[in-house]
């Protein structure tokens, strides 16, 4: 196992709505990051916090926000939901290790837009 | 732009063979390069990393090779078994360490 989990496992929603997923991940993570993954594609990058801080994001619009918190978990809002926003969510927190950076996955949150 | 293609059509062998996975890359000089498993359902799970001055290398039975000029790497998995049966996907990294570029992955399926 990696550490890092995910809740909820799945979630079903409506258009218009907002949505919140959570992500714990191991002590000493400081660096975590968001990615979303549609069927048959792979994770496209969000956004990444590092020390409760925003520090990179991607091609995603203002709607997608996010937060780090001391505990080592962290938040992803979706604001005004769309049909496309259906996809698997994923966080991932990294450690570096020596002289390697390793990014640990956590299983996902299935999110539903109907 | 930025685009990572690998194998879109799944790759199927017989339990005992090597099995080798493409991932090329266009418009990128990643800093390195990365494979990760991923099972229906689950998140990736981090395999191996190349850095961009190394060319090989090697964890038990697996190998990714990575060529810089050719903007290719091959991820090889020898003496294949079922359970190596998974979507295998490349990610490409620069330097500061975030905004990883995944590509679409390559499903493998190894029959008994």
């Amino acid at each position: 196992e990696t550490g890092v989990t995910q809740s909820p496992t799945h979630l079903i929603k409506t258009r218009g709505q907002q949505v919140t997923l959570r992500c714990s991940s191991q002590s000493g993570h400081n660096t975590v990051s968001w990615y979303q993954q549609a069927l048959g594609q792979g994770p496209q990058f969000i956004f990444q916090y590092y020390r409760e801080e925003e520090n990179g994001r991607g091609n995603f619009p203002p709607r997608f926000s996010g937060l780090q918190f001391p505990n080592y978990s962290s938040e992803l809002n979706v604001n005004a939901l769309e049909l496309d926003d259906s996809a698997l969510y994923l966080c991932a927190s990294r450690i570096t290790e020596g002289l390697q950076e390793t990014q640990y996955f956590g299983p996902g949150t299935r999110l539903l837009v109907l | 732009s930025q685009k990572i293609e690998q194998n879109s059509e799944a790759l199927n062998i017989q339990e005992g063979k090597t099995a080798t996975l493409t991932c090329n890359y266009t418009n990128y000089s990643p800093a390195y390069l990365q494979w990760y498993r991923q099972d229906p359902g689950r998140g990736p799970v981090f395999l191996l990393l190349i850095r961009e001055n190394e060319k090989e290398k090697r964890k038990e039975r697996l190998k990714v090779t990575f060529d810089t000029t050719l903007k290719q790497s091959l991820f090889h998995i020898t003496a294949s078994q079922p359970a190596d049966s998974a979507t295998y996907l490349c990610a490409l990294e620069g330097t500061g360490g975030f905004k990883t570029i995944f590509g679409a992955g390559t499903r493998l399926f190894v029959k008994a």
